[in-house]
C-alpha cells in the first residue's frame, strides 16, 4: 500500500518568495515516482513535476524543483519567485509497482499575497 | 481543443437516477482513470483501464461502473445515484510509454445528486 502525507493544510508566501510544500510518503515498492499536480480555483488538475525513486538528482521544471530526500521519504515541492497566479491547492501523488496507479495526499491550499 | 475532455462540465441530478459521465481523449495514450475528488479527502480512484479489454477496479468502485468504448473513450456510470455520491469526478489518461507515466487530467465534472 502507498501513503502520502501532506502536514500543511494552508501556506501563506509573498510574491517574488519562494515557498516550499511538504510532502511525505509511504510504499513498500522499490521503484516508484512522485508527482506534483497543481488544482487552481477553477478546478482542473495541472500537472507540474516528477520525480523517479531511482533518480539522483532532484527534477526541475521552470520556477518547480522537487527536493527528493529518499531516506526520509520525503517529496517537497519548491516554488521560486512566487507569483500571484500561483495561488492554488497542489497535491502530491505517489505511483508504483507494475500498474503505476497514483495514491493522492489531501493537498495544500497556497495562497500568494502581493 | 482540450486533450482529455470530460461531458458534461456540470450536472444536477435526483436520486435513483441513472447517470453516465463521458471522458474523450486525443492523446492517443492507452491508460485512462476515473477520480472522485471530495472537500478534504483528495483524489481517490474509482476504475482504471489500461486497454479496451483490461478495465480494473480501484479504491472505491462501489455504486459505479465503467465502459471503455474504444482506446479514446471511457465512460463513467452512476446505476443508481445517491446523495453521497456528489462530488468533482476526474478523468485522467497517461501513456506507459513515457517516463513517470505521468497522468492527465480533464477539466472535471461536478455532479450534484439531489
Amino acid at each position: 500500500a502507498q501513503k502520502i502525507t501532506q502536514t500543511q493544510p494552508g501556506m501563506f508566501v509573498q510574491e517574488k518568495e519562494a515557498v516550499t510544500l511538504d510532502c511525505t510518503y509511504d510504499t513498500s515498492d522499490q521503484s516508484y515516482g512522485l508527482f506534483w499536480y497543481k488544482q487552481p480555483s477553477s478546478g482542473e488538475m495541472i500537472f507540474l513535476i516528477y520525480q523517479g525513486s531511482y533518480d539522483e538528482q532532484n527534477a526541475t521544471e521552470g520556477r518547480y524543483s522537487l527536493n527528493f530526500q529518499k531516506a526520509r521519504k520525503s517529496a517537497n515541492l519548491v516554488i521560486s519567485a512566487s507569483q500571484l497566479g500561483d495561488s492554488a491547492m497542489y497535491f502530491c501523488a505517489i505511483g508504483g509497482g507494475s500498474n503505476y496507479k497514483l495514491t493522492f495526499g489531501k493537498g495544500t491550499l497556497l495562497t500568494v499575497n502581493p | 481543443d482540450a486533450d482529455v475532455t470530460q461531458t458534461p462540465r456540470n450536472r444536477i441530478t435526483k436520486t435513483g437516477k441513472r447517470i453516465m459521465l463521458e471522458c474523450s481523449q486525443t492523446k492517443g495514450h492507452d491508460r485512462m482513470y476515473w477520480y472522485r475528488q471530495d472537500p478534504g479527502l483528495g483524489l481517490r480512484l474509482i476504475y482504471y483501464s489500461f486497454d479496451v479489454k483490461d478495465i480494473n477496479k480501484g479504491e472505491i468502485s462501489d455504486g459505479y461502473s465503467v465502459s471503455r468504448q474504444a482506446q479514446a473513450k471511457f465512460s463513467l456510470s452512476l446505476e443508481s445515484a445517491i446523495p453521497n455520491q456528489t462530488a468533482l469526478y476526474f478523468c485522467a489518461t497517461s501513456d506507459p510509454g513515457t517516463e513517470g507515466q505521468p497522468q492527465h487530467f480533464g477539466d472535471g465534472t461536478r455532479l450534484s445528486i439531489l
